[in-house]
């Protein structure tokens, strides 16, 4: 299994509709973030949590929200999609400090209609 | 605001050769830097890590240097492979949050 899953994998959604993306990891790490890939844009952030009770916008927050459920458990929301918010979204974990490396999952590909 | 940059974009390689992608950063305050690989439309895979202190790592075929006072790091493959063809991706950790090149797409042809 892998150490770090997204649900789900692909999902095709209409202008409007409210989506979760969600990510649990098995790392025991502490610092979980959600990115934006988009071609020619490299990986955005979005937001960032330290701990279930920390959570942090990054570069491109709005129309989006999260929420840290566990330790091993951060979900993405999109709660009106719009077209542009079409992307490939990761989830990622790191260890507390800033010599860890970061973990990434395979992404979900979204497709705002 | 810390800026990466990766270059070239693209490069395409023969089997057998050996090459270097580069990355260049504007503010040389970092705790490590990453090197990534994500093959198309996969997640990314973590190569090689380096931290603030270090001058290198090697990883089977796989360096990766770190100067920070200029702003650069490289990665050199050795003896390139088909199965090297990737995106390779430089990510520096200034502090909270890392900050990702867009990325060197390589094509290694048999």
């Amino acid at each position: 299994d892998a150490d770090v899953t997204q649900t789900p994998r692909n999902r095709i959604t209409k202008t409007g509709k409210r989506i979760m993306l969600e990510c649990s990891q098995t790392k025991g790490h502490d610092r979980m973030y959600w990115y934006r890939q988009d071609p020619g844009l490299g990986l955005q952030l979005i937001y960032y949590s330290f701990d279930v009770k920390d959570i942090n916008k990054g570069e491109i927050s709005d129309g989006y929200s999260v929420s840290r459920q566990a330790q091993a458990k951060f979900s993405l929301s999109l709660e009106s999609a719009i077209p542009n918010q079409t992307a490939l979204y990761f989830c990622a974990t790191r260890s507390s400090g800033n010599t860890g490396e970061l973990f990434f999952g395979e992404g979900s590909r979204l497709t705002v209609l | 605001k810390q800026e990466v940059t990766q270059i070239p974009a693209a490069l395409s390689v023969p089997e057998g050769e050996n090459l270097v992608l580069n990355c260049s950063f504007t503010d040389s305050a970092i705790y490590n830097l990453q090197w990534f690989r994500q093959d198309p439309g996969k997640g990314l895979t973590s190569l090689l890590l380096i931290q603030s202190s270090q001058r290198e790592q090697t990883s089977g075929r796989l360096n990766a240097s770190l100067d920070k006072s200029s702003g650069r790091s490289t990665l050199y493959i050795a003896a390139s492979q088909p199965g090297d063809s990737a995106t390779y991706l430089c990510a520096v950790d200034s502090g909270s949050r890392l900050t990702f090149g867009e990325g060197t797409q390589l094509t290694v042809n048999p």
